[in-house]
């Protein structure tokens, strides 16, 4: 399985202020087909998960363009531009160029 | 609009088993691989089941692998996943997942809870 590690493990951030969260696969998520099959998301308290970044830096439908993603085949950054009360959330970054898809660990975001 | 909507969970006695169904909508499940995730309470998510778009190829996560299996009804475009023998530590929010024009897509989760 690609282990997927994230970090901070938590983040307490100022509303206004940018936050970033980074995220570390064992093995490229560059697949031949030139997608990056890394993919963010943000769980809030009592829901599903939801999807915000999809292969490295597309944006998923409705999401503020103050989330955006980055990185490498190995390296990746999801950043918020300024962070609003209402980005609280577990954090997960999850590659899917192969199954098992896996997660890593998840970022807890709080607000200051 | 595309949707998934997961059924079947509930309250199961340890070894006892389950269907889990997920219901397609909006998007043809015989155009992509699909795929269950489940999260324990308070933990992480974990994949643990996978068949291919053609669904000739499943694949089974360790924990899961020899009680579990993943299955699709095309004509009821239809996900399934039946659970034998199971244990206290497969309680937690199932969900079908599965890609639409490339972009990732789930259902809103079902609750299983494993206990006596």
């Amino acid at each position: 399985d690609i282990l997927m590690t994230q970090t901070p493990l938590s983040l307490s951030v100022t509303p206004g202020e940018p936050a970033s969260i980074s995220c570390r696969s064992r093995l490229s998520l560059l697949d031949s087909d030139g997608n990056t099959y890394l993919d963010w998301y943000v769980q809030k308290p009592g829901q599903s998960p939801q999807l915000l970044i999809y292969a490295l830096s597309n944006r998923a439908s409705g999401v503020p363009d103050r989330f955006s993603g980055s990185g490498s085949e190995t390296d990746f950054t999801l950043t918020i531009n300024r962070v609003e009360a209402e980005d609280v959330g577990v954090y997960y970054c999850m590659q899917r160029i192969e199954f098992p898809s896996t997660f890593g660990q998840g970022t807890k975001v709080e607000i200051k | 609009q595309a949707q998934l909507v997961e059924s079947g969970g509930g309250l199961v006695q340890p070894g006892g088993s389950l269907r889990l169904s997920c219901a397609a909508s909006g998007l043809t499940i015989s155009n992509n691989y699909m795929t269950w995730v489940r999260q324990a309470p308070g933990r992480g998510l974990e994949s643990i089941a996978y068949i291919s778009s053609t669904g000739s190829s499943t694949h089974y996560a360790d924990a899961v692998k020899g009680r579990f299996t993943i299955s699709r009804d095309t004509a009821m475009n239809s996900l399934f996943l039946q659970m034998r023998n199971v244990r206290a530590d497969d309680t937690g929010v199932y969900y079908c997942v599965t890609e639409d024009g490339g972009v990732p897509f789930w259902g809103q989760g079902v609750l299983v809870t494993v206990s006596s």
